[in-house]
């Protein structure tokens, strides 16, 4: 089944120790993208590719970066952790052609910051 | 993110009832009217969705009503099943890309 993928499910990283989260898809999507939601919040966008064309949110921290290789998959480099970023990162992809705004969602990785 | 209202924040509901959970925005550029239901430890799923240019849409026991002049739109669930219980986003949309989230609301549909 085509699908988004994350891992790990889970990561436990140290206060300033850098971490990277991946996503993968099988969907041939060309847009992805990265939220973070904290603990029974909503869903906050972070950035997203629009095939190679990084689009930063203005209100996501320098902190967080991302790498998009190739159409498949997406990289989120956190390169000093904080006790606030602990949350769930959450990768999505959707389709920019035949006007559907549909976004796949992967199962998400959580995050413990000790 | 004050430009999408979502409202209630909790709701309960006994089984077989409707459920309704409504969504006002501020931005008239928002183009896509989504409603996602995420479960426990998963990501959001697309529930359905509605374009600007009709005021309703309907699949299965999942309505949304929206209101233009008003910017609101709502989700309705009928005969609310416990297999329901989630926490929906409604997720507003403008440029294809740019997607807003409401803070969610917790359903809990009582067997």
């Amino acid at each position: 089944d085509a699908m988004v993928i994350q891992n790990p499910r889970y990561q436990v990283t140290q206060f300033g120790k850098p971490v990277t989260l991946s996503c993968s898809q099988t969907l041939n999507h060309n847009v992805m993208y990265w939220y973070q939601q904290k603990s029974s919040q909503a869903p906050k966008l972070l950035f997203h590719y629009y095939d190679k064309d990084f689009n930063n949110e203005a209100d996501t921290p320098d902190n967080f970066q991302s790498r998009r290789p190739n159409t498949s998959f997406c990289f989120l480099d956190i390169r000093s952790p904080g006790l606030g970023d602990a949350a769930m990162y959450l990768c999505a992809t959707s389709i920019s052609r035949g006007g559907s705004y549909e976004q796949y969602f992967g199962p998400g990785t959580r995050l413990t910051v000790t | 993110q004050q430009q999408v209202k979502q409202s209630p924040q909790s709701l309960i509901v006994q089984k077989g009832g409707i459920s309704i959970i409504n969504c006002a925005y501020e931005n008239t550029a928002f183009d896509y009217f989504p409603w996602y239901q995420q479960f426990p430890g998963k990501g959001p799923a697309l529930l359905i969705a509605i374009r600007p240019d009709v005021s309703e849409k309907k699949e299965g026991r999942f309505t949304i009503s929206f209101n233009k002049s008003a910017k609101q739109f709502s989700l309705h669930i009928m005969d609310s099943q416990p297999g329901d219980s989630a926490t929906y986003f409604c997720a507003p949309l403008s440029g294809g890309f740019k997607t807003i989230f409401g803070a969610g609301t917790r359903l809990f549909v009582k067997a």
